[in-house]
């Protein structure tokens, strides 16, 4: 098995801040997924990489910029925070792109902006 | 049913009744992935159904899909309080020339009562 590492867990900043999030994968999978989740919705896809130094946007990449650095880890930087903005920000991984992979997702860094 | 713009939707039963989550999807899939979601955690897989199967079951659970109509269904027989969680459908889309992504719905959060 392998585990998905979301850091940090829980994150504060402010207004116009530039922020990142990180995502480790051990499962050696080629393919990792940003997901935003705002209270009482889905989840929108924001970036995924097929494959190291690959970056494909998702339906809400505005306002974001991510970075596949190496297999293992991916990414997302929000560019600049907006008031008042809460969300949970979800990494998964998966062993390829099509459909039939299982995403497997960490437990998610929580983003509030005061 | 889950899908476009609506808010999660919300289903309350008692321990020991059925019950069944539909999930409608607008473009063409080969592939229909339901994900259990526990307060605090990021989503796992639950069931993976084809386009070739009509029906797939694992222990209480039984997934249906109709690519004709383009739905699915998530049923649970004899709910248990454990299965309070919200549950997702996702469907693999293509996004664009050769990409394709994984794309959720809003959730159905299931309660399940003693």
């Amino acid at each position: 098995g392998g585990i998905i590492t979301q850091t940090p867990k829980f994150l504060i900043g402010q207004e116009g801040q530039k922020l990142t999030l990180k995502c480790q994968q051990n499962f050696n999978h080629d393919t990792m997924y940003w997901y935003r989740q705002d209270s009482g919705k889905g989840l929108r896809l924001i970036y995924y990489s097929i494959t190291e130094n690959d970056l494909q946007k998702g339906d809400l990449s505005e306002g974001y910029d991510a970075s596949r650095e190496k297999k293992s880890s991916f990414s997302l930087t929000v560019t600049s925070a907006q008031k008042n903005e809460m969300a949970v920000f979800l990494c998964a991984s998966s062993a390829g792109w099509e459909g039939q992979n299982t995403l497997y997702f960490g437990a998610g860094t929580r983003l509030s902006v005061l | 049913s889950q899908w476009g713009e609506e808010n999660l939707q919300a289903l309350s039963i008692q321990e020991g009744e059925d019950v069944t989550m539909n999930c409608s999807y607008k473009t063409y899939t080969t592939v229909v992935h339901w994900y259990r979601q526990d307060s605090g955690r990021g989503p796992a897989l639950i069931i993976l159904i084809r386009s070739n199967e009509r029906e797939k079951r694992s222990g209480r659970l039984r997934a249906t899909l109709d690519t004709s109509s383009q739905s699915s269904s998530l049923s649970i027989t004899a709910a248990q309080c454990e299965d309070t969680a919200v549950y997702f459908c996702a469907t693999h889309r293509n996004s664009g020339g050769s990409n394709y992504k994984l794309t959720f719905g809003k959730g159905t959060l299931l309660t399940v009562t003693p």
